[in-house]
């Protein structure tokens, strides 16, 4: 049972536009909430993470807002790029098991120019 | 350049085949994973080292085999595989108290 739901799965943006994808979870347990960037041919790399104590954590144009009580957080791009065209996963976990993430489908995302 | 380093990049093998995927690690972590990346799927965790500790995802098949000699290496053991193993399997490490995942670019393995 998939504990990580993420929409959309694919999304197309012109540059300069705002992307937003969303993700869900079940396991109230769950209190770090990461999202990794993979372009093709390479693999994951962190982009931004997240904990339960802030509702919000913005790293340029990057931004995680998180919901505990709708157990929702999601990711936006502001003044999205070509160069952001990548797949985008959101992840989880829990009691500073860290490292045994359950991630997300993934979100294809095309920026175009 | 990755800290994370994943051999061979592309893998084509039968059946009844025998082959290992390898992994190593210069970013002086202290534990290490294998993860499978399937179309349409999440990435699936199949094994992590930790503090030398292993931990396995009990749904892996049997022959999904993992060693870790060190804390720098790490390999996936295949044998008698099917088509629908087909996959790109990530290796990826980390430092257990920080939690952020250093991804290899992968090992793309085709099954015939």
């Amino acid at each position: 049972q998939q504990q990580v739901k993420q929409s959309p799965q694919s999304l197309i943006v012109q540059k300069g536009g705002i992307s937003i994808i969303n993700c869900a979870y079940e396991n109230t347990a769950f209190d770090y909430f990461p999202w990794y960037q993979q372009f093709p041919g390479k693999g994951p790399a962190l982009l931004i993470a997240i904990r339960p104590d802030v509702s919000e954590k913005k790293e340029g144009r990057f931004t995680i807002s998180f919901n505990k009580s709708a157990k929702q957080f999601s990711l936006h791009i502001m003044d999205s790029q070509p160069g952001d065209s990548a797949t985008y996963f959101c992840a989880a976990s829990s009691g500073g098991s860290n490292y045994k993430l359950t991630f997300g489908k993934g979100t294809l995302l095309t920026v175009n120019p | 350049e990755t800290g994370v380093t994943q051999t061979p990049r592309h893998l084509v093998m039968g059946m009844t085949n025998k082959k290992s995927l390898k992994c190593e690690q210069h970013l002086g972590h202290n534990a290490m994973y294998w993860y499978k990346q399937s179309a349409k799927k999440p990435l699936e965790l199949m094994f992590v080292y930790s503090l030398e500790e292993r931990v396995e995802n009990n749904s892996v098949p049997s022959r999904f085999s993992p060693e870790c000699p060190n804390s720098s290496h790490l390999f996936l053991h295949l044998h008698t595989l099917q088509p629908e193993d087909s996959a790109l399997y990530l290796c990826a490490s980390s430092q257990v108290e920080t939690g952020e995942l250093f991804f290899g670019e992968g090992s793309r393995l085709t099954v015939l």
